[in-house]
């Protein structure tokens, strides 16, 4: 069963930075933090994971709180193309399943 | 990256019938791959994993008999909605575990199903 919670919807303008935040709470040691976004009618793309450090890459960074129990996604500069919705997952990974929660839609504006 | 692949893409089909949606790794191996379905506004669910050379275990609440998935090889895995209804219509969607340490799912771009 989904173990993250995320606001349900965000607006962010176009050229800024969005800040998606995902609370999984009471995530084990050995669960990765992942972030997946899917925009309509395609399959989720992968964006990012952590385990304990934060992590950046070409498309976001991710924060993660010292305690694990929270973490931020990063866009640092938002394009229309960014819309979409934004799904935090917590996994052991290494074939483990993947549980969806409800995720964040975001809405970037001009 | 890894890529998954579905076929078909989108499928009509009439109430009664069954449909056969198939999932392949493209440039990978995948011993398990993943099945979720999709309803419209809706978040993904996870059906089942299908996992080659032996039998697919399925979430709880999710038929067995309605929803048949073989693993034929290490690059393909099939779901076959048996005798679907207006209420099957949905998106369906596969993964694969890949890339270093197979830490990462790599999904299918998902299937369309529409029963009549």
């Amino acid at each position: 069963d989904a173990k993250t919670t995320q606001p349900t919807s965000m607006d962010c303008a176009e050229g800024r930075a969005a800040n998606l935040p995902c609370n999984h709470s009471t995530i084990s040691g050995n669960e990765y933090v992942y972030w997946y976004r899917q925009i309509h009618s395609q399959g989720p793309q992968y964006i990012i994971h952590g385990l304990k450090n934060n992590e950046t890459n070409e498309m976001a960074s991710l924060i993660i709180t010292e305690d694990r129990k929270s973490s931020t996604l990063i866009l640092p500069h938002a394009t229309l193309r960014d819309t979409a919705v934004y799904y935090c997952i917590s996994s052991r990974g290494n074939f483990n399943k993947f549980y969806f929660g409800s995720g964040t839609k975001l809405n970037v504006k001009p | 990256g890894a890529v998954v692949s579905q076929h078909p893409s989108w499928v009509i089909c009439k109430s009664g019938t069954s449909v056969k949606i198939e999932c392949r790794s493209l440039d990978f191996q995948a011993t398990t791959m993943f099945w979720y379905r999709q309803f419209p506004k809706q978040s993904l669910m996870l059906m089942a994993t299908s996992n080659e050379g032996s039998k697919a275990t399925y979430e709880q609440g999710v038929e067995k008999d309605k929803f048949l998935i073989n693993h034929a090889s290490l690059t393909l895995s099939t779901l076959t909605v048996t005798s679907a209804h207006p209420e099957d219509s949905s998106f369906y969607i596969c993964s694969a575990p890949g890339g270093s340490s197979y830490n990462e799912q790599f999904f299918g771009p998902g299937t369309r199903l529409t029963v009549l």
